[in-house]
């Protein structure tokens, strides 16, 4: 059981510059969701996705779009990378939408972008 | 909209001292509140959480807070540290009807001295 995994770990872009992070659950969760943690400014939420079929934008979605590819997969993409993309992105889960659900999060990627 | 508020970003304690964490939230109604910890280079764990029900939660490694709703804080406290609780701490909030979107506080660095 591998819970939270996402792709690839470490990443270099170059200022203009397009990218896919893969996320993928084996929990059969209905939640998932997107996140960036930037230093002191904690986790700040991108998009997520309620359901498989649905996504919604969270607090910081410029510069984003994100595809639930199935139940499993929440990717999220950089269509024109920007330096101030630079960040930690994690992906997390959760059983449902609701408010006291535990999210569970993956080991994180760190993007960089020159 | 809700906040979190983390006032130290950094704090430094020895092994076998006690700890206490503080978070303080903002938010009209109850709230549904979390507290994850994050070691180097891994992604968030849940520690507790508080929805309903007696104020104070116990959570894994030891831990436990208490809910105080006349001082808007959620406080994470273990009477005796150990080395390996080095770790960034994280508290966030959630709310009735705001499906499972989390706001998150700046998080607490903790130290560990030998």
């Amino acid at each position: 059981n591998a819970g939270v995994t996402q792709t690839p770990k470490f990443q270099v872009l170059k200022t203009g510059q397009s990218m896919t992070l893969q996320c993928a659950q084996d929990m059969n969760h209905n939640s998932m969701y997107w996140y960036r943690q930037d230093p002191g400014m904690g986790l700040r939420l991108i998009y997520y996705s309620a359901s498989e079929g649905t996504t919604d934008k969270g607090e910081v979605p410029n510069g984003y779009n994100v595809s639930r590819l199935n139940k499993r997969e929440f990717s999220l993409r950089l269509e024109s990378a920007a330096p101030s993309q630079t960040s930690v992105y994690f992906c997390a889960s959760s059983v449902s939408g609701t408010g006291t659900d535990t999210q569970y999060f993956g080991p994180g990627t760190r993007l960089t972008v020159l | 909209a809700q906040s979190v508020t983390q006032p130290d970003i950094h704090i430094t304690v020895s092994e076998g001292a006690s700890l206490e964490l503080r978070c303080n939230y903002s938010y009209g109604a109850t709230p549904y509140l979390f507290w994850y910890v994050q070691s180097p280079g891994q992604g968030l764990q849940l520690l507790l959480k508080y929805f309903s029900g007696d104020t104070l939660v116990q959570g894994i490694k030891g831990f436990e807070a208490e809910f105080k709703r006349s001082q808007s804080s959620f406080n994470l406290r273990k009477p005796s540290v150990h080395w390996s609780d080095a770790a960034e701490y994280f508290c966030a909030v959630g709310f009735t009807g705001g499906g499972n979107k989390l706001t998150f506080g700046t998080g607490t660095q903790l130290k560990v001295e030998l």
